[in-house]
């Protein structure tokens, strides 16, 4: 089946400094991935759509110069949260869709929390 | 305004019964529902997609139906069992084209041996 791998899965970083998240499709090409948010016990929201080749799309209220997403290739999508602050803490899934399939593969989601 | 409701108390049930849990929304045209499944500090897991002109679909012990007028989704888990405790999520699909979904919160499931 379908698999997506992120990485890593949990980070403490100090305030003000930035972190990496990393988002690879391990057995399929992902042209388009989508990065989710999600605070406790609330949904996932949707922040960006990465786009290989291209700009992400970035949904409202979203910074996309804190929050940068680079799609270099057809398997990998990294989140870049800089300069990060306690309120970013949250968890961050990716998401990509192998073509010919119904659903989305969910990467297993980042723990950020920013000391 | 747009939303997508799920019952946010926790669904309690026994081992061998059958969960039903509801997903309604409002002011969306979806062009397909999907539901996932997803466990404490994992990411979701995709269950079943039905696409608007469908009434029900089945997978093994799954069952979801859709009602485009009443707007709402209804998910069953047949013959439940502890290991189906989880947290279900329904999310909107809004255009054929397999873009971004729009989740809804979620309702925790929890199956008592």
């Amino acid at each position: 089946g379908a698999v997506v791998s992120q990485h890593p899965s949990r980070v403490i970083c100090k305030s003000g400094t930035s972190v990496k998240i990393e988002c690879r499709s391990l057995d399929f090409q992902a042209t388009t991935m989508f990065w989710y948010r999600q605070f406790p016990k609330q949904s996932l929201m949707l922040m960006a759509t990465s786009n290989e080749g291209s700009k992400a799309t970035y949904e409202q209220g979203v910074e996309k110069d804190k929050f940068l997403i680079n799609h270099a290739s057809l398997t990998l999508s990294t989140l870049t949260v800089t300069s990060a602050h306690p309120e970013d803490s949250s968890f961050y899934i990716c998401s990509a869709r192998r073509t010919g399939t119904d659903g989305y593969t969910f990467g297993s989601g980042t723990r950020l929390t920013v000391v | 305004s747009q939303k997508i409701e799920q019952n946010s108390e926790a669904l309690n049930i026994q081992e061998g019964k059958t969960a039903t849990l509801t997903c309604n929304y409002t002011n969306y045209s979806p062009a397909y529902l999907q539901w996932y499944r997803q466990d404490p500090g994992r990411g979701p897991v995709f269950l079943l997609l039905i696409r608007e002109n469908e009434k029900e679909k089945r997978k093994e012990r799954l069952k979801v139906t859709f009602d485009t007028t009443l707007k709402q989704s209804l998910f069953h888990i047949t013959a439940s069992q502890p290991a189906d405790s989880a947290t279900y999520l329904c999310a909107l699909g809004m255009n054929t084209g397999f873009q971004k979904l729009v989740f809804g919160t979620g309702t925790r499931l929890l199956v008592s041996p």
